[in-house]
């Protein structure tokens, strides 16, 4: 079936760097990408999401590169802070379901 | 702040006793759904309802079972709880199509003895 991996299982940074979590995709007809963010003991929160016919997209302190060419998605958080420390998901919706990535574990230290 | 809810948050419980794992959403959506989950692990789909009495398996198999009669009660049922259930359960649930936003509620963990 259809997948949506992440490269990355962990990505430790420092306070107030940059942070740059991928993911991979492997159907070229998807055309709807959607990243979660997993606080500990908490449900997936969403972030942001990101049509096909856009290359990028801005939130607050967050923003989606996709790359179509190479099927190939980021999620950047600028100024990283503490708070941000949590599991980002990457999912699709596929055969009417949403499919979520492995996870990437993001740190944050001081 | 989504209005989503899950009872009980933890539960631990002996092999095989039946549970009931409660979720109530009070934002009138149609769809909601089942993710098992283990820790720092992928969400695996079990269970989802398009509306009431639609229930469909999702891609984990699962000896879970689940009942839609009312659009705000989505609770999953496990017969004969097992060691091998031992896991974190999310319940969420969606406006409409598949690209309207999931909204989680907080988990139940279960550990079976």
């Amino acid at each position: 079936g259809e997948s949506v991996g992440l490269h990355l299982p962990t990505l430790s940074v420092q306070e107030g760097d940059n942070s740059i979590i991928n993911c991979a995709y492997s159907n070229s007809a998807s055309d709807y990408f959607i990243w979660y963010k997993q606080e500990s003991g908490k449900g997936p929160q969403f972030i942001i999401d990101i049509r096909s016919n856009m290359d990028k997209r801005q939130g607050q302190r967050v923003t989606v590169l996709l790359n179509k060419t190479v099927k190939h998605l980021s999620l950047q958080i600028a100024a990283t802070q503490p708070g941000d420390s949590a599991v980002y998901f990457c999912a699709e919706p596929w055969g009417g379901k949403l499919i979520f990535g492995t996870g990437t574990r993001l740190q944050v230290f001081p | 702040e989504a209005d989503i809810y899950q009872t009980p948050r933890y539960l631990v419980i002996g092999t095989g006793k039946k549970i009931t794992l409660e979720c109530s959403q009070t934002m009138g959506h149609d769809k909601m759904y089942w993710y098992q989950q283990d820790p720092g692990m992928e969400l695996h789909l079990i269970h989802y309802s398009y509306g009431v009495n639609s229930t469909e398996k999702g891609d984990l198999s699962s000896e879970s079972t689940v009942s839609r009669i009312r659009t705000e009660h989505f609770p999953l049922t496990l017969e004969s709880a097992r060691p091998s259930h031992t896991s974190q359960y999310l319940c969420a649930s969606s406006a409409g199509t598949i690209r309207d936003e999931q909204y989680f509620g907080p988990g139940t963990r279960l550990t079976v003895t």
